[in-house]
């Protein structure tokens, strides 16, 4: 059974701060896809990382694929309000469901 | 184009009453998905329906719960003789294919049990 741990849960931080938040497995993945939920909103998806040690930009959001496929990092530079929301990453493995990480909550005070 | 389609928004029940969510999805969409969420929590998977099948349904509780999508027509997740615990927000999602690409959202329906 996969074990999927995102961390932090949740995260407070000001406007203009740095900030990472992880989504680690114990399971290898085909590929990952990361998604933010706005209150009282559907999940967007922001992100889909395919191979292994693979880096991509997102504006101001930087996502990186462990080498191994087991993990992934979304780093924000200079945090936002507009940043708030559920993080959710979801591997994917071949299934034909897609499973979500518990999420980090993440606040930027303005 | 119009986007997934759910409703109602909000859903109030008295326990012990039935609760129906309807989803449309995107157009040309045949993949749906449903998914659960608690206060503060992220999405459990309920069940991944194709037109007309359901494909798994591994995340749904064994009793009283119950999702379709007919050949004509929304999905429809159905939860009978409501309890508190039922209280969530529900998201519908839908994609083209089975899942190698993205799924795109509802805004959920949300359903308070008294």
């Amino acid at each position: 059974t996969q074990l999927l741990e995102q961390s932090p849960q949740f995260l407070s931080i000001q406007e203009g701060e740095n900030l990472t938040v992880y989504c680690n497995s114990s399971s290898v993945f085909s590929s990952l896809q990361w998604y933010r939920q706005e209150p009282g909103e559907g999940p967007v998806l922001l992100v889909t990382v395919v191979t292994g040690g693979e880096v991509k930009k997102l504006k101001r959001l930087t996502f990186q694929f462990g080498d191994a496929r087991k993990d992934s990092s979304l780093h924000i530079t200079a945090a936002q309000p507009g940043d708030t929301g559920l993080y959710l990453c979801a591997p994917i493995q071949g299934a034909q469901k897609l499973v979500f990480g518990q999420g980090t909550r993440l606040t930027i005070n303005p | 184009n119009a986007g997934v389609m759910q409703n109602p928004r909000h859903l109030v029940r008295r326990r012990g009453q039935e609760a129906r969510l309807r989803c449309s999805p995107m157009k040309g969409h045949s993949h749906v998905y449903w998914y659960r969420q608690l206060p503060e929590e992220g999405l459990k998977f309920m069940v991944y329906l194709q037109k007309e099948n359901i494909i798994d349904e591994s995340g749904m509780p064994k009793e009283r719960f119950s999702a379709e999508f007919p050949k004509e027509g929304p999905s429809i997740l159905r939860i009978q003789q409501v309890v508190r615990g039922d209280s969530a927000a529900y998201f519908c999602a839908s994609s083209p294919r089975s899942t190698t690409g993205e799924l795109f959202f509802g805004e959920g329906s949300r359903l308070t049990v008294l």
